[in-house]
């Protein structure tokens, strides 16, 4: 299956700060999601992106698929963007079905 | 728009017990997940259904879990009997095919005493 790696494990930024979370992952993909869990443990997706660029709000993706890659920026953080984030690969070779990483844990401080 | 809605939210039993969770997903989302997530890791897919069809149980232990989704809709998880290795979260999520955006419910803690 698909091997997917997330970093850093953790994160602490001042209200504020401006962060990026990357995702590493071994094989080609055409699914990629990036998510949010809230503290009271509830997942919310954030972006789509197998490949190219997003933006909503605050928050941007840009996943280079052929360099098996996935970024996640986080602008003037506040204290409800702390949680687990969550990135999640879907390929061939796992017959699509998403596979999540480990996390990047976030705790803003105000 | 309802999103996927999902009972009980927590639930403790001792092992050997059976226990059953149940999912509503959105409206119209054809393809419905169970996930497994220990605390600490990220979610680990247990079963997949397209419409009320299994499309991948690969990862579901099956001797002690089941899960059904008739007509298509509701989807019900259970296990028994239960072990204190399955205390986890089991999040339930939707989407309108297997390669689209997933949406998750608020999840069932298990707690396995």
């Amino acid at each position: 299956g698909i091997q997917v790696e997330q970093s850093p494990p953790d994160l602490i930024l001042q209200e504020g700060a401006n962060s990026t979370l990357r995702c590493n992952f071994s094989d080609s993909v055409n699914n990629l999601q990036w998510f949010h869990q809230n503290p009271w443990g509830q997942l919310i997706n954030l972006f789509y992106i197998p490949s190219g660029t997003k933006q909503n709000g605050r928050l941007s993706a840009t996943t280079v698929a052929t360099e098996r890659y996935s970024l996640l920026y986080i602008s003037s953080s506040q204290t409800t963007d702390s949680g687990v984030y969550f990135c999640a690969v879907g390929g061939v070779s796992n017959d699509y079905k998403l596979s999540f990483g480990a996390g990047t844990t976030v705790t803003v401080r105000a | 728009e309802a999103g996927v809605a999902q009972s009980p939210r927590y639930k403790i039993i001792e092992k050997r017990q059976s226990v059953a969770f149940w999912c509503n997903p959105i409206s119209g989302h054809a393809t419905l997940y169970w996930y497994q997530q220990i605390l600490g890791q990220g979610p680990k897919l247990l079963i997949q259904f397209q419409n009320n069809g299994v499309v991948d149980d690969s990862q579901l232990p099956k001797d002690r879990f089941s899960a059904e989704r008739l007509k298509g809709v509701d989807s019900t998880l259970k296990i028994q009997p239960a072990k204190l290795e399955d205390s986890a979260v089991y999040l339930c999520a939707s989407s309108t095919n297997s390669r689209e955006t997933q949406y998750f419910g608020p999840g069932t803690r298990l707690l396995v005493l």
